[in-house]
């Protein structure tokens, strides 16, 4: 069972650059989410969306771009990486109609550095 | 201000202890779920509590809601090395609630 599948789960940026970390769920989920994790910050909520063609922000878009164009996936873009963005950025689904008493499937993670 | 106060953020015991982790706020809430973290993985969910004063038992752990639905507890029976790990509560927040936001966690060692 594939579930939650991220990709690519380890890079290493140079400041300036760009990236695009790609998510797919196999579930027929309608929503899903961007998550990054620091050190003594916990969980923080990038952008979500609640279904294919919709995105919206979450606690710390900027600097972060989405794109939803397909159900299955759901892709964050970094246009300028900066070293402030290095983290693990975890994906996340959930399926419709239980809103936040759902349960979150969670991917393994993607551990980006940027120098 | 954050939604969500955990604590203690660490805690690291002997195998076979009792423990209890907290999840305070001072808002209100409809349901409250608890996740495990392991390391180099993404978080599993354990249970969500959604009236108040509801407990809730999977073996060892014990979840309570408060009845004031502000905060909620998880106490773990003879710890064991397995339950090593970043335990975090989440509730719904924002527009429609189809945000989720954590608490940053308590980071849990059991030692043998």
């Amino acid at each position: 069972n594939a579930g939650v599948t991220q990709t690519p789960k380890f890079r290493v940026l140079k400041t300036g650059q760009s990236m695009t970390l790609l998510c797919a769920q196999d579930m027929n989920h309608e929503y899903m989410y961007w998550y990054r994790q620091d050190p003594g910050m916990g969980l923080r909520l990038i952008h979500y969306s609640v279904g294919e063609g919709t995105t919206a922000k979450g606690e710390v878009p900027d600097g972060y771009n989405v794109s939803r164009l397909k159900k299955q996936n759901f892709l964050l873009g970094l246009e300028s990486a900066a070293p402030s963005q290095t983290s693990v950025y975890f994906c996340a689904s959930k399926e419709i109609g239980t809103t936040y008493t759902g349960e979150l499937f969670f991917g393994e993670g993607s551990r980006l550095t940027v120098l | 201000t954050q939604l969500l106060e955990q604590s203690p953020q660490f805690l690291s015991i002997q195998e076979g202890e009792n423990l209890t982790v907290y999840c305070n706020s001072s808002s209100v809430f409809s349901s409250l779920q608890w996740y495990r973290q392991e390391p180099g993985e993404g978080p599993v969910l354990l249970v969500t509590v959604v009236t108040g004063g509801e407990v809730k038992k999977l073996k060892r752990l014990t979840f309570q809601f408060g009845d004031a639905r502000k905060d909620s507890s998880l106490h773990i029976t003879a710890a064991q090395p397995g339950d090593t790990g970043l335990y975090l509560c989440a509730v719904g927040s924002g527009a429609g609630s189809y945000q989720l936001t954590f608490g940053k966690g308590t980071k849990l060692s059991v030692i043998p």
